[in-house]
């Protein structure tokens, strides 16, 4: 069966660093996005991890362990509009499996 | 441009009508997806096409009924929907299945249907 698992809800400050973290068990495996979902509109893609190690882009990171079944986004110098859903998901054979989502509030 | 675009933005139909979504890209992906979206869930996956032809149907009642008509367009018919059907349907596309790489989905902004 499938699993990803991530909080639920987390909240950071303006200005701070947030880590949301992903553990994942899936039948296949062929690489793990992370994408930002605001309030009503459609996902977009933050981020996909394949090899293990750390992908930097800008003030988001995305690291990820293969062995470990681990994947963590990191957020930098977060700022309001980063107030979020962020999901979690294992791509699998055409496939998008997704986490159930962590909502992320930033205050000032 | 990774630009997938939706029409229409919102749709109110009653449980006898039938109704169509449609979804657009212009990138030469051909792979496209139906999802569902209810609020505070993640997006469930409904169908995928892969070069035109239905590859994936994920146990989706028949009042949904998904066509690809051309590598550029996904539609998603609608009859005799229920209120529980009421949600935010998303269209996603991809470069294509199998063939190795990121095979990043970009979504469509959506379609917020209202069943009454």
């Amino acid at each position: 069966g499938q699993n990803i698992d991530q909080p639920t809800e987390m909240t950071a400050t303006e200005g701070a660093i947030v880590q949301i973290n992903c553990t994942y068990q899936t039948s296949g495996f062929n690489g793990l996005f992370w994408y930002q979902q605001h309030a009503g509109e459609a996902p977009t893609f933050l981020s996909y991890n394949v090899l293990d190690g750390l992908e930097e882009k800008g003030r988001f990171s995305s690291f990820l362990s293969r062995s470990k079944g681990y994947s963590y986004l990191l957020l930098k110098e977060l700022q309001m509009k980063d107030s979020a859903s962020y999901l979690c998901a294992v791509s699998r054979g055409g496939k998008l499996i997704f986490g159930q989502g962590t909502e992320l509030s930033v205050k000032p | 441009d990774t630009e997938v675009t939706q029409t229409p933005k919102h749709l109110v139909m009653g449980m006898t009508n039938k109704k169509s979504l449609k979804c657009e890209q212009h990138m030469g992906h051909r792979a496209m997806y139906w999802y569902k979206q209810k609020a505070k869930k993640p997006p469930e996956l409904m169908f995928v096409y892969s070069y035109e032809k239905l590859s994936i149907n994920e146990s989706v009642p028949s009042r949904f009924s998904p066509e690809c008509p051309n590598s550029s367009l996904l539609n998603l018919h609608l009859h005799a929907l229920q209120p529980e059907d009421s949600a935010l349907y998303l269209c996603a596309s991809t470069t294509a299945i199998g063939a190795g790489g990121q095979e990043t989905q970009y979504f469509g902004p959506g379609t917020r249907l209202l069943v009454l």
